[in-house]
């Protein structure tokens, strides 16, 4: 099966600078990788997802690359404002499949 | 789109009882949906997959007769947790499967927080 693991656990950046998470995933079949943002008491939300055709995408202050010879992905957040900081969770997944396979989060925080 | 919503949002409960949490997608139809369960800082941990129309599939080490998982329709599914324990305790969220594009994503519900005493 599927082992997607992420890196750091916890990230402090102030306010302004870049943050970057990085998760790895074991199986090559995977191609989609989604990531989802959770702020405290709220359900997992969608900030940004790539499929493995492409390595890189980009969305105003976030992007994310993807390196599949590597099997590693990261989300890349400029400019941090003190509403990113939350819980950041990636995931691996197959485009035709159900199944998700998430990271161990992390909790960002972004100092004002 | 692609709106997911959860009932209750918070419910606290005595040892013993059953407590019903409904997951609906508001502009979506979702022939699959998951539901999730999540301790204070810890990742999602699948519980299991609800399929519309057939019997949910568990994950390893979820007991099916406490946790009763119903797909009755395209826009909902319902898990109930029944003779609930204080260890029952925890973040309850649910997904449901949408097409984004060309691809198939889940979109989380805002979750259901479970006390049990």
């Amino acid at each position: 099966g599927e082992n997607v693991e992420q890196h750091p656990s916890t990230l402090s950046v102030q306010e302004g600078d870049s943050a970057v998470i990085k998760c790895t995933y074991s199986d090559s079949a995977s191609n989609y990788f989604p990531w989802y943002k959770q702020e405290l008491g709220k359900g997992p939300q969608l900030i940004i997802d790539i499929r493995s055709n492409v390595g890189e995408k980009k969305d105003q202050r976030i992007a994310v690359t993807l390196n599949k010879t590597a099997k590693h992905f990261s989300l890349h957040i400029t400019e941090t404002q003190p509403e990113d900081s939350a819980v950041y969770f990636c995931a691996a997944s197959k485009v035709t499949g159900n199944q998700f396979y998430f990271g161990t989060g992390t909790s960002l925080t972004v100092i004002p | 789109g692609a709106v997911v919503s959860q009932h209750p949002s918070r419910v606290i409960c005595k040892s013993g009882t059953s407590v019903k949490i409904e997951c609906r997608s508001l502009d979506f139809q979702a022939t699959t949906m998951f539901w999730y369960r999540q301790f204070p800082k810890q990742s999602l941990m699948l519980m299991a997959t609800s399929n519309e129309g057939s019997k949910a599939t568990y994950e390893q080490g979820v007991e099916k007769d406490k946790f009763l998982i119903n797909h009755a329709s395209l826009t909902l599914s319902t898990l109930t947790v029944t003779s609930a324990h204080p260890e029952d305790s925890s973040f309850y969220i649910c997904s449901a499967h949408n097409k984004r594009g060309r691809v198939e994503t889940q979109y989380f519900g805002p979750g259901t927080r479970l006390l049990v005493l």
